[in-house]
């Protein structure tokens, strides 16, 4: 069964730092893996989705890679701003067409 | 081009009621996935739908039912309603033929049990 786990579970920086979300997931026998961000009691919007064959994938000030092998994701956000304040999910998507998601990092970026 | 929305907003119901969530997918998807997020966790995979049969099923009691539309809109039922069943349900579209795609999530419905 697969499983996703984030780290920090948590993180609180000043604006302008430069930060890392870390994802870890079981089973590398995955399609794809996507990056989320949602704001407090809305839905999920799609930042970046990593393809397995790909290694990293960017959008603006985001950057995530990916490592199938040993089974990581990182997401880095460049010259964090309060705006990015936000809860950001990995999911992995398998064989199924089913997305498993990790818990989640809830980010605070302080002006 | 609308994306995934959903029916209602906000819900409250009592102990042993049923309800039913609404959700019509992104234009152009025929693939529908439920989810149900309890308050600080990850969403978790509840069914998906295709040709109006579910395809894949998570984890859940067979409480929570579902149904898909031929126009590829999509219900998702619960029966018997615990406390545990508050939640946010999101619901995703895809297409299935293309395989490998994002998942586009509406805004979800928030789900209160009293």
């Amino acid at each position: 069964k697969q499983e996703v786990t984030q780290i920090p579970a948590a993180l609180s920086v000043p604006e302008g730092e430069n930060l890392v979300l870390n994802c870890s997931f079981t089973d590398s026998a995955i399609y794809n893996l996507q990056w989320f961000r949602q704001d407090p009691g809305k839905g999920l919007t799609s930042l970046l989705l990593i393809q397995s064959s790909q290694r990293e994938q960017t959008s603006g000030r985001l950057n995530a890679s990916l490592d199938k092998s040993s089974g990581r994701s990182t997401l880095y956000i460049a010259a964090s701003q309060p705006g990015d304040s936000a809860t950001y999910l990995c999911a992995v998507l398998d064989a199924g067409n089913m997305l498993t998601f990790g818990g989640g990092t809830r980010l605070m970026v302080k002006p | 081009d609308a994306g995934v929305t959903q029916s209602p907003t906000h819900l409250i119901k009592t102990r042993g009621q049923q309800v039913t969530l609404r959700c019509s997918p992104k234009s152009g998807h025929d693939t529908v996935s439920w989810y149900q997020q309890a308050l600080g966790q990850g969403p978790q995979f509840i069914f998906q739908y295709y040709e109006e049969e579910e395809r894949q099923r998570g984890n859940f009691p067979d409480r929570f039912s579902g149904h898909q539309f031929p126009n590829y809109s999509s219900e998702l039922n619960v029966n018997a309603l615990l406390l545990g069943d508050s939640a946010l349900y999101l619901c995703a579209s895809t297409w299935w033929g293309f395989g490998n795609q994002p998942q586009h999530f509406g805004d979800g419905t928030r789900l209160s049990i009293l």
